[in-house]
């Protein structure tokens, strides 16, 4: 079982509002990604961390969103101004290193609704 | 970019039939690395198996693939379904000139009924 851990499991947020989701990796796992998985079950890849560094992330993620992996606290993915289309599963992963053919471990996801 | 299809949004046998969930990908690196996710519904995704060797068969759980880099396929297999595979399954690359992110398909639904 994953021990990656996600809150809040569901979130609801009216258009405008600031969306925050908490996410702590698997101990041991620098590497932190997050994925928003829309209603027909897509996966788009929206920023990762290695500590508290980013590595890469979308164009979206950095126009309207803000994230973060702070040393000794949750990682988070904070949406700045809700819209309709954001209503999704966000999905944190973490894994053990950089490596391409490392495993990738994930959260039971936080449920946006956004309304 | 790299990109990863999967063909089927959507196969429904019946139980003890075979499984055979496509997966192609495009990446400008030779050496990719490949993987199947399985997401049981309310659950995780979570690692089914992973292959980088060519022409290499892995299996997991009943399950087997094998990376044919000649024609970039990486189709998940397994002999006899069951009602517990059901499930949605995502094929995934990965390589060493991007490691930073995984690149997910858009996922195949397996319905297995009785």
């Amino acid at each position: 079982n994953s021990k990656v851990i996600q809150t809040p499991r569901y979130l609801v947020k009216g258009q405008g509002q600031k969306a925050k989701m908490r996410c702590i990796p698997e101990k041991g796992h620098p590497v932190v990604f997050w994925y928003q998985q829309n209603k027909n079950n897509e996966f788009k890849f929206l920023i990762n961390f290695q500590n508290q560094e980013v590595l890469q992330q979308i164009d979206m993620t950095e126009k309207r969103f803000s994230a973060e992996c702070p040393s000794n606290s949750p990682c988070s993915l904070e949406i700045q101004s809700s819209e309709a289309g954001d209503s999704a599963l966000y999905l944190c992963a973490s894994s053990l290193d950089r490596g391409a053919n490392t495993e990738v471990f994930f959260g039971k996801g936080t449920r946006l609704t956004v309304v | 970019g790299d990109s990863v299809t999967q063909t089927e949004g959507l196969v429904t046998l019946t139980e003890g039939l075979p499984v055979m969930l496509n997966c192609t990908y495009q990446t400008i690196y030779s050496n990719p690395f490949l993987f199947w996710y399985v997401q049981h519904l309310n659950e995780s995704p979570r690692l089914l198996l992973k292959s980088f060797t060519d022409n290499k068969r892995t299996e997991h759980q009943g399950f087997h693939a094998t990376l044919h880099k000649s024609s970039s396929s990486f189709h998940l297999q397994k002999s006899s379904a069951q009602l517990s595979d059901s499930a949605l399954y995502y094929c995934a690359l990965s390589d060493r000139a991007n490691t930073n992110k995984v690149v997910f398909g858009t996922g195949t639904r397996l319905q297995v009924l009785p």
